[in-house]
């Protein structure tokens, strides 16, 4: 059973750049059956997709969020990573990590990390 | 880019009820449309992808419909362990956006 986690500090400064780790345990990050993705969502609101990454390295992000984005594979660790730099307070949400399948029609997102909590504030 | 609208955004029902959620896409995006159940403090959970698929070990009185733009959740019977926030995705390209969500509770 693939298991997924979030980790990263929990709060983090106006302007700075947060950075979340989401460690994979039970299967690779590197099997070419998953795309990996990270969503994020602010207390009492809907969610929101961020980007994510394949195995060939390839990204997409969400464009209200792609010049701050940027999400990689650390392969040796079994780890995928999110950084959002200049981050305001209106970034402050849960931020999840998710696995969905590369099969085109099966690219829903079926395994969930349990979120973890950023706060930006000073 | 697709923009994905819920309604109703809200909606009370009674025990045994049919409950019907729609999605609209702004755009045609064929069958690549997910629906998730997120209960209050829980990780969202994937109920039907392919507009129509159930997830495997999802309880059979979910269902969904549509192609195209217009697209539908149906619960059959409403269960008190039902209440919840639901929300549609699409999928067929990235941007992979989420619909607003619709809030389910029981009257």
């Amino acid at each position: 059973q693939v298991q997924l986690q979030e980790s990263g500090p929990g709060l983090v400064k106006p302007s700075q750049t947060l950075s979340l780790i989401c460690t994979i345990s039970g299967g690779s990050i590197s099997s070419a059956d998953y795309y990996w993705n990270w969503v994020r969502q602010p207390a009492g609101k809907g969610l929101e997709w961020i980007g994510r990454i394949y195995s060939s390295g390839t990204t997409n992000y969400n464009p209200s969020l792609k010049s701050r984005v940027t999400i990689s594979v650390d392969s040796s660790k079994n780890q995928l990573s999110l950084m959002l730099t200049s981050v305001t307070a209106a970034d402050t949400a849960v931020y999840f990590c998710a696995r969905s399948p590369s099969i085109a029609i099966r690219q829903a997102f079926d395994n969930w990390g349990q979120g973890a909590l950023v706060t930006v504030s000073s | 880019d697709i923009q994905m609208t819920q309604s109703p955004s809200s909606l009370s029902a009674s025990v045994g009820d049919r409950v019907t959620i729609t999605c609209r896409a702004s755009q045609g995006i064929s069958n690549y449309l997910a629906w998730y159940q997120q209960k209050p403090g829980r990780v969202p959970k994937l109920l039907i992808y392919a507009a129509s698929t159930l997830q495997s070990g999802v309880p059979s009185r979910f269902s969904g419909s549509g192609s195209g733009t217009d697209f539908t959740l149906t619960i059959t019977s409403l269960q008190p362990e039902d209440v919840a926030t639901y929300y549609c995705q699409k999928y067929n390209s990235a941007p992979l956006t989420f619909g607003g969500g619709t809030k389910v509770e029981i009257k």
